[in-house]
């Protein structure tokens, strides 16, 4: 089994809709970490967690929000979802310790019509 | 702003030596990652450098010149596996992460 386990893997929804993206980890770790993946750019980080009650944004985080139930859960939210939302989520996990590399999830697929 | 550089796309052939290149401009510096992302999945972690000089790890070697604002990742021995994708990421002053946009590796016979 994965240590990060992302779900739903593929999803294709309408623009308007409330999607949620969830993340969990059995790797123990403090901090995760949701970004978006496009085409021809760079990983864009859109919300972090230091722990389940340190929430921050990252660059990207209009027209997204969070949640983190659990140590080991952090849920990403698009309330209203766009078309130009559509993209590959992945939600990563870090120890808070050098080089604290980032362990990712499989990758979530959302397509919004 | 902060920059990260790579080039888009290179090719080589199995057995070879292949060289990726990754120049940053960053606001300080606390490290830089090499990644691997194969297509459709999710990257892993390669390596780590945070002092000048040359990391081995078996076919996978890592170099940075914090000076120069640069770091390459060096593949002996290619592998068709080694067709994938290459992230390099800077951890900034605020130990955040500025991310390249990736060199798609492909590897012929």
């Amino acid at each position: 089994d994965a240590d990060v386990t992302q779900t739903p893997r593929n999803r294709i929804t309408k623009t308007g809709k409330r999607i949620m993206l969830e993340c969990s980890q059995t790797k123990g770790h403090d901090r995760m970490y949701w970004y978006r993946q496009d085409p021809g750019l760079g990983l864009r980080l859109i919300y972090y967690s230091f722990d389940v009650k340190d929430i921050n944004k990252g660059e990207i985080s209009d027209g997204y929000s969070v949640s983190r139930q659990a140590q080991a859960k952090f849920s990403l939210s698009l309330e209203s979802a766009i078309p130009n939302q559509t993209a590959l989520y992945f939600c990563a996990t870090r120890r808070d310790r050098e080089p604290g590399e980032l362990f990712f999830g499989e990758g979530s697929r959302l397509t919004v019509l | 702003g902060q920059n990260i550089d790579q080039p888009t796309e290179m090719t080589a052939t199995e057995g070879a030596i292949v060289q990726i290149n990754c120049t940053y401009q960053t606001s300080g510096f606390n490290g830089l990652f090499w990644y691997q992302q194969h297509a459709g999945e999710a990257p892993t972690f390669l390596s780590y450098n945070v002092l000048d000089g040359l990391e081995e790890k078996g076919r996978f070697s890592s170099f940075l010149s914090r000076s120069k604002g640069y770091s390459y990742l060096l593949l002996k021995e290619l592998q068709m596996k080694d067709s994938a994708s290459y992230l390099c990421a800077v951890k900034d002053s605020n130990y955040q992460l500025i991310w390249g946009a990736g060199t798609k590796l492909i590897i012929k016979p």
